[in-house]
């Protein structure tokens, strides 16, 4: 099946960019999605498509996929950025859906 | 708005089951394909299964698959899991999504509805 790695944390300074990877085998070639779930609460869509960003999510919130890696990348980042981030992609092979094992981002 | 408001959950021993519910609103129900995701206390996101917009095309996690039925009323805009021989690995909120396009992202989630397999 296909699996999906994450960092399991990443830590930055307000203000500062925060990457967070999801590697898979020959990601490239698919759609990547990524959500932010805060605690106790549901996740979030922040990223479709690799690089579109819903309505009413900020700028700041950028995404890139090529090769065996996507990446999500926050920039001048803020508390309220402390969160879980997941990527997600549809595995037609399988007719799976799958997410990543998700990373923490501290906000220092 | 879009809502989806899950319900069912609770504690049940292993073995037993259990049926989740979804109720949808604020959308066009059965215009849409619709999700059942989970997490476990402490761990990821994992997807547990797919129901196209008319119940015609169902797909499962492997983890799940011979176990647990996804199944849907569109007249009553509302989303099930059956979930049969209930293990402790099951354990973990449940939460339905609605599907933005085609095999595209989750774009609205429910709050989740907690589950415990335990004795």
């Amino acid at each position: 099946s296909y699996v999906l790695t994450q960092p399991a944390s990443v830590s930055v300074a307000p203000g500062k960019t925060a990457r967070i990877s999801c590697g898979g085998d020959n990601i490239g070639s698919k759609s990547v999605h990524w959500y932010q779930q805060r605690p106790g609460q549901a996740p979030v869509l922040v990223i479709s498509y690799d690089t579109d960003r819903p309505s009413g999510i900020p700028e700041r919130f950028s995404g890139s996929n090529s090769g065996d890696t996507a990446t999500l990348t926050i920039s001048r980042v803020e508390a309220a950025d402390e969160a879980d981030y997941s990527c997600q992609v549809w595995d037609s092979g399988s007719d799976h859906y799958v997410f990543g094992t998700g990373t923490k981002v501290t906000v220092l | 708005q879009v809502q989806l408001v899950e319900s069912g959950g609770g504690v049940v021993p292993p073995g037993r089951s259990l049926r989740l519910s979804c109720v949808a609103s604020g959308f066009t129900f059965s215009s849409y394909s619709i999700h059942w995701a989970r997490q476990a206390p402490g761990k990821g996101l994992e997807w547990v299964a797919l129901i196209s917009y008319d119940g015609g095309n169902k797909f499962y996690a492997d983890s799940v698959r011979g176990r647990f039925t996804i199944s849907r009323d569109n007249s009553k805009n509302t989303l099930y899991l059956q979930m049969n021989s209930l293990r402790g690995e099951d354990t973990a909120i449940y939460f339905c999504a609605r599907e933005s396009y085609s095999y595209g992202p989750f774009d609205s989630w429910g709050q989740g509805t907690l589950v415990t397999v335990s004795s």
